[in-house]
């Protein structure tokens, strides 16, 4: 199983972009790149889905490189309403494990 | 379309009770699974239905249990509860997305307090 290791917090401010990086050494060939974005008491919310190079939604983006073994999750141009918990999970629908997360707090 | 909800939201139980969580997934979903969230273990997967067999499970004691039923609504039971069973519990219902990955769809979750 492919662990995911991303840092436990970042600070940025309104307006500014937020890169959040995340490696996964030992991606199987099989797996995706998932994101998604936990608010205090609800349930992880989804974000952006890919497999190599970019994806692209209204939300973010997800730049994978060549090799597989990072992703960076980009949310441009962030708000207060931004802050939270981005979890990157790596694997198969059925093998799949939530790290620590990285709790982004966005300053005025 | 309605998201997964589940029942009851807020939930105080003492030590050695049993307690009986319900999830409904989105309509069409047929894979749900359970999830237990701590401050301390962060968010740990329990167990993953589909087509009323248990698919994948993770690494809890067998006091936790589930079941899912042919409307693909599912239930976790937790018996003999411990202190530590306090835990938000949220369930997701999945969709295999049309290049392949898929999206898991994440209810309210079950506040369970344990006393």
């Amino acid at each position: 199983l492919a662990k995911t290791t991303q840092p436990i917090s970042m600070d940025s401010y309104e307006g500014q972009e937020v890169n959040i990086t995340c490696s996964h050494n030992n991606i199987a060939t099989n797996d995706y790149i998932t994101w998604y974005q936990q608010f205090p008491s609800q349930g992880p919310r989804f974000i952006i889905q890919g497999y190599k190079t970019k994806v692209t939604n209204e939300v973010a983006s997800l730049f994978i490189p060549a090799d597989r073994k990072s992703s960076t999750l980009s949310l441009p141009r962030v708000s207060l309403s931004d802050t939270a918990v981005y979890y990157c999970l790596v694997g198969e629908r059925d093998k799949i494990i939530f790290g620590k997360g990285t709790r982004l707090h966005i300053l005025p | 379309k309605a998201g997964v909800t589940q029942t009851p939201r807020y939930l105080i139980k003492t030590r050695g009770q049993q307690v009986t969580l319900s999830c409904s997934p989105i309509s069409g979903h047929r894979s749900v699974s359970w999830y237990q969230q701590t401050p301390g273990q962060g968010l740990q997967f329990l167990f993953e239905y589909f087509s009323e067999t248990q698919r994948n499970k993770g690494n809890f004691p067998g006091r936790f249990s589930g079941r899912q039923f042919s409307n693909s609504r599912s239930e976790m039971n937790v018996s003999t509860l411990e202190l530590g069973d306090s835990a938000l519990y949220l369930c997701a219902s999945s969709v295999i997305q049309r290049g392949g990955g898929y999206e898991q769809y994440f209810g309210p979750g079950t506040r369970l307090t344990v006393t």
